[in-house]
């Protein structure tokens, strides 16, 4: 297992578009999570999963932002419509659910909305 | 008011030189501390976990204040590797972590 990968690791697309991107946590971990983080602040955030339950998701995400782990592994997330603002460094993170041991993040997606 | 807060520097020191960072945070509920390193346009990695005793991994030594909700990180014997953003972060339950906005060390030489 090498870790979080994510995928794309850059996105560039045209406001009003759809994105999705993709997260492979560690695989003996059953907490995954996502993040935003834009430059000069601290990674925001988003949402997290234990197994396939979605066990919290920020009232700062619009309805626009939707995200899924179907068995329980790899998740995605989903951004419709996107605007200007939604460009960020998205993040996920994976740890053990008791979560003492911190997380272990993947590289990240950069997504740049033009 | 932000639920951790850092000073986002950026500290600049020489190499050799001692520095430390404190980080605030609001809600007294909060039950485990770390502190990552993120280097410039790279992912947050655990620098380590902080626990109420105190702890330190070599030249780092981590302390938290659960009164006053502070936490703290040390750095002797600064290497110009160190330079990097130092996030704080804090639990409030087995959930979500919470991240400050970093603080800056820039180590020269």
């Amino acid at each position: 297992d090498t870790g979080v990968s994510q995928d794309p690791r850059h996105k560039i697309t045209k406001r009003g578009q759809n994105v999705t991107f993709r997260c492979d946590p560690i695989s003996e971990h059953n907490r995954l999570y996502w993040y935003r983080q834009t430059l000069g602040q601290g990674p925001e955030f988003l949402t997290y999963f234990q197994n396939e339950a979605q066990l919290e998701k920020s009232r700062l995400l619009s309805d626009r932002f939707s995200a899924e782990r179907p068995k329980g592994s790899f998740s995605t997330l989903e951004i419709q419509r996107t605007e200007q603002g939604d460009s960020a460094m998205y993040l996920c993170a994976s740890s053990l659910s008791t979560g003492s041991g911190g997380y272990t993040f993947g590289s990240g997606t950069r997504l740049t909305v033009v | 008011r932000k639920e951790v807060e850092q000073d986002p520097g950026p500290f600049n020191v020489p190499e050799g030189a001692t520095v430390a960072f404190n980080c605030t945070y609001s809600n007294s509920a909060s039950q485990s501390f770390f502190w990552y390193r993120q280097d410039c346009r790279k992912e947050p990695k655990l620098l380590m976990s902080v626990y109420s005793s105190g702890n330190e991994d070599g030249r780092f030594t981590a302390q938290l204040n659960r009164a006053s909700q502070y936490i703290s990180l040390l750095i002797r014997d600064s290497k110009l590797s160190d330079s990097a953003t130092y996030l704080c972060v804090v639990n409030t339950n087995a959930g979500k972590s919470t991240f400050g906005d970093g603080t800056t060390l820039t180590v020269k030489p």
